[in-house]
């Protein structure tokens, strides 16, 4: 059974860089069947997905993020990272880890997250 | 505002169904796949539907997917009250080339 945990640092100063650690256990991050996401849920609001990175490297993030955000996978390692640079107190937020199978048996995008991380509070403060 | 648009909050007695809409657009529900979570407080997220009407293993039958055209419905039947949380459809856009959530739903079992 895969498992997710997100790990990094729950407090960030504003204009520095978060950065984060997804490690999978029981399953290789090599699969070619799935990605890698990471989403997010600011206080008291719904998810946001921040990006997906394949084992090979392909990465796709939300528009709205996409100039201070990078995704990396390290398949030795078996975990995935991600790093947002300068934040802002707008940042604050739970930081879930997900897999995200890439296709349902054939057909169009599918992606359904499962499983996802227990989540990590990231607070944005000086 | 989310491009996938949820009512927030549904109310329903025990034992009652209740749906559960999201609707969207042509580059993502309308020829992409959707997904629907269940988040109980204080947890994270966990997938209830795939695929429009897929159910994984675990998850009762109480829980249905359906989609028409742009839209998506979450079916729940025989309500309990350990079925309040919040409720997510999700689905890939082709346009903009990201995974979008819709703003969730409260279910409040009454």
């Amino acid at each position: 059974q895969v498992q997710l945990q997100e790990s990094g640092p729950g407090l960030v100063k504003p204009s520095q860089t978060l950065a984060l650690t997804c490690t999978v256990s029981g399953g290789s991050i090599s699969s070619g069947d799935y990605y890698w996401t990471w989403i997010r849920q600011l206080p008291g609001k719904g998810l946001e997905w921040i990006g997906l990175i394949s084992y090979r490297g392909r990465t796709n993030y939300n528009p709205s993020l996409r100039s201070r955000v990078t995704m990396s996978l390290d398949a030795s390692e078996n975990h995935f990272s991600l790093r947002l640079t300068s934040v802002t107190a707008a940042d604050t937020a739970i930081y879930f880890c997900a897999r995200a199978e890439s296709f349902c048996g054939g057909g169009p995008p599918c992606l359904p997250h499962d499983p996802w991380g227990q989540g990590t509070l990231v607070t944005v403060s000086s | 505002q989310s491009v996938l648009t949820q009512p927030p909050s549904v109310p329903a007695a025990p034992g009652q169904k209740v749906t559960i809409s999201c609707s969207g657009g042509p580059f993502n529900i309308g020829n992409n796949y959707v997904s629907w979570y269940q988040q109980l407080p204080g947890a994270a997220p966990k997938l209830l539907i795939y695929a429009d009407n897929e159910r994984p293993s675990g998850i009762p039958d109480r829980f249905s997917g359906s989609k028409s055209g742009t839209s998506a419905t979450l079916g729940i039947t025989g309500l309990q009250t350990g079925d309040e949380a919040d409720y997510y459809c999700g689905a890939w856009d082709s346009s903009l080339t990201a995974f979008l959530f819709g703003g969730g739903t409260r279910l409040t079992v009454l």
